[in-house]
């Protein structure tokens, strides 16, 4: 079957700097590539996602990278507040499978003040 | 503007028992999916549902079963639980209108199971 690999498994940065998270996906096939943002305890959130046809997506402080060539897609966050702490969860679309998705093992991110 | 829901929220069982997890839709939504979620991992497919029919499986045994209702809302089965089925167990919901694979998944909040 199909695997998400995510790096790094957990990242500590300060407030104000740049986070980056990487993933990379093994079926070429796969179209739609979504990041989740899960608090402790909570649903996982949909925060930006991108579709195969698009290289780069931004929304204020959170942008989402894809080079479908190397099959990897990296999601960057800005100027980083501490209530950006979280798990967050990378995925990619599971062919043949409607609308489900394959998600990575997920990034512990902390933000100090 | 109701979300995803999902009952019940929390249940305890003994190995061997079988449980049923419900999900109910956002309205208009036509499909729905369902993860198993073990502590410290990344949701994990098991069910994919759109129009009552099912559309994907994941890597699960038959002990794990799902159907979806005339009104959308799903259940998931799991018979002859063992230790290794205590996880969040998610469902999410897609307006399924849009081209397969490309559309965004709206979770509940879970059930979650412990076997003991």
């Amino acid at each position: 079957g199909e695997n998400v690999e995510q790096h790094p498994s957990t990242l500590s940065v300060q407030e104000g700097d740049s986070a980056v998270i990487k993933c990379t996906y093994s079926d070429s096939a796969s179209n739609y590539f979504p990041w989740y943002k899960q608090e402790l305890g909570k649903r996982p959130q949909l925060i930006i996602d991108i579709r195969s046809n698009v290289g780069e997506k931004k929304d204020q402080r959170i942008a989402v990278t894809l080079n479908k060539t190397a099959k990897h897609f990296s999601l960057h966050i800005t100027e980083t507040q501490p209530e950006d702490s979280a798990v967050y969860f990378c995925a990619a679309s599971i062919p043949n499978s409607g609308y489900a998705l394959n998600f990575g093992k997920g990034t512990s991110l902390l933000v100090t003040p | 503007d109701a979300g995803v829901t999902q009952s019940p929220t929390h249940l305890i069982k003994t190995r061997g028992q079988h449980v049923t997890l419900r999900c109910s839709p956002i309205s208009g939504h036509k499909s729905v999916s369902w993860y198993q979620q073990v502590l410290g991992q990344g949701p994990q497919f098991i069910f994919q549902y759109y129009e009552k029919e099912e559309r994907g499986r994941g890597n699960f045994p038959d002990r794990f079963s799902a159907r979806q209702f005339p009104n959308y809302s799903s259940e998931l089965n799991v018979n002859a639980l063992l230790l290794g089925d205590s996880a969040l167990y998610l469902c999410a919901s897609t307006e399924g209108v849009g081209p397969w694979g490309q559309e965004t998944q709206y979770f509940g909040p879970g059930t979650r199971l412990l076997v003991l």
